[in-house]
C-alpha cells in the first residue's frame, strides 16, 4: 500500500524557473492538501481540494497553483520560483479526519 | 483564527524517563486533534487521533488526552527510549475534511 507519494524528493531551482511537484494517493481519499514547512516551524496550508475538480486557497497560496483532475493526483505548480519558496513541501490526504502525509519534497531556490 | 501552541519547543531527557508534551489551541470548536511524529528529513507519521467527543487515546507507551473546553492536549510517553527522539507535532481540525492547523512542534531527544 503506497499511501501518499511525492516526487521529486529534492530539487534545486533557479530564480524565475517553474516546476511542478507531483502528489498521488492510492487510498481513494477525496480530501487532499499541500503544506509547506519552514525550518523550526509548523506546517502552513498552501492549497487544498475536497474532490476532483474542486480546489481552494489555504493560508499561503501566493506564487502557487494547483489542479485536481482526478481523485488520485494533486500537483502543485510554481510558476516563477523565488528564494522565499525555499522550503519542504508536504502533500497529504485525509479520510474521516485522519491525515496521511507523503515524505516531502525539499526545494531550494537559488 | 485557530492557533496552536506547543510547549516546550525542545526537550532532552535521559532514557527511561516518563515525559509529557503539551499542546494548546485557541478555539475549542474542534472536530479532532492529532499527534504526529516527524523524524529528520522525513514526512509526518500519525501517532494518535482523538475525536472531540473523546477524552484520551492510547497506543503502546503513548497516551494522548484532550480537554476541549480548556483547549489543551497532552501527549504522555512512558519509559522513553532513544528511538523516541523526533519532533512531535499536534494539529487540530474543525471539520472532518478541513485543513489541519499545526503547532510548531516539540523536538524531543532521549539520551542513552
Amino acid at each position: 500500500n503506497a499511501g501518499v507519494t511525492q516526487t521529486p524528493k529534492f530539487r534545486i531551482l533557479k530564480i524565475g524557473q517553474s516546476m511542478t511537484l507531483q502528489c498521488t494517493q492510492d487510498m481513494n481519499h477525496n480530501y487532499m492538501y499541500w503544506y509547506r514547512q519552514d525550518p523550526g516551524m509548523g506546517l502552513k496550508l498552501i492549497y487544498y481540494s475536497v474532490g476532483a475538480g474542486i480546489t481552494d486557497k489555504g493560508e499561503v497560496p501566493n506564487g502557487y497553483n494547483v489542479s485536481r483532475s482526478t481523485t488520485e493526483d494533486f500537483p502543485l505548480r510554481l510558476e516563477l520560483a523565488a528564494p522565499s519558496q525555499t522550503s519542504v513541501y508536504f502533500c497529504a490526504s485525509s479520510y474521516s479526519g485522519r491525515a496521511f502525509f507523503g515524505q516531502g519534497t525539499r526545494l531550494t531556490v537559488v | 483564527k485557530q492557533e496552536v501552541t506547543q510547549i516546550p519547543a525542545a526537550l532532552s531527557v535521559p532514557e527511561g524517563e516518563n515525559l509529557v508534551l503539551n499542546c494548546s489551541f485557541t478555539d475549542s470548536a474542534i472536530y479532532n486533534l492529532q499527534w504526529f511524529r516527524q523524524d529528520p528529513g522525513k514526512g509526518l507519521t500519525s501517532l494518535l487521533l482523538i475525536q472531540s467527543s473523546q477524552r484520551e487515546q492510547t497506543s503502546g507507551r503513548l497516551n494522548a488526552s484532550l480537554d476541549k473546553s480548556s483547549g489543551r492536549s497532552t501527549l504522555y510517553i512512558a519509559a522513553s527510549q532513544p528511538g523516541d527522539s523526533a519532533t512531535y507535532l499536534c494539529a487540530v481540525s474543525e471539520t472532518s475534511g478541513s485543513r489541519l492547523t499545526f503547532g510548531e512542534g516539540t523536538q524531543l531527544t532521549v539520551n542513552p
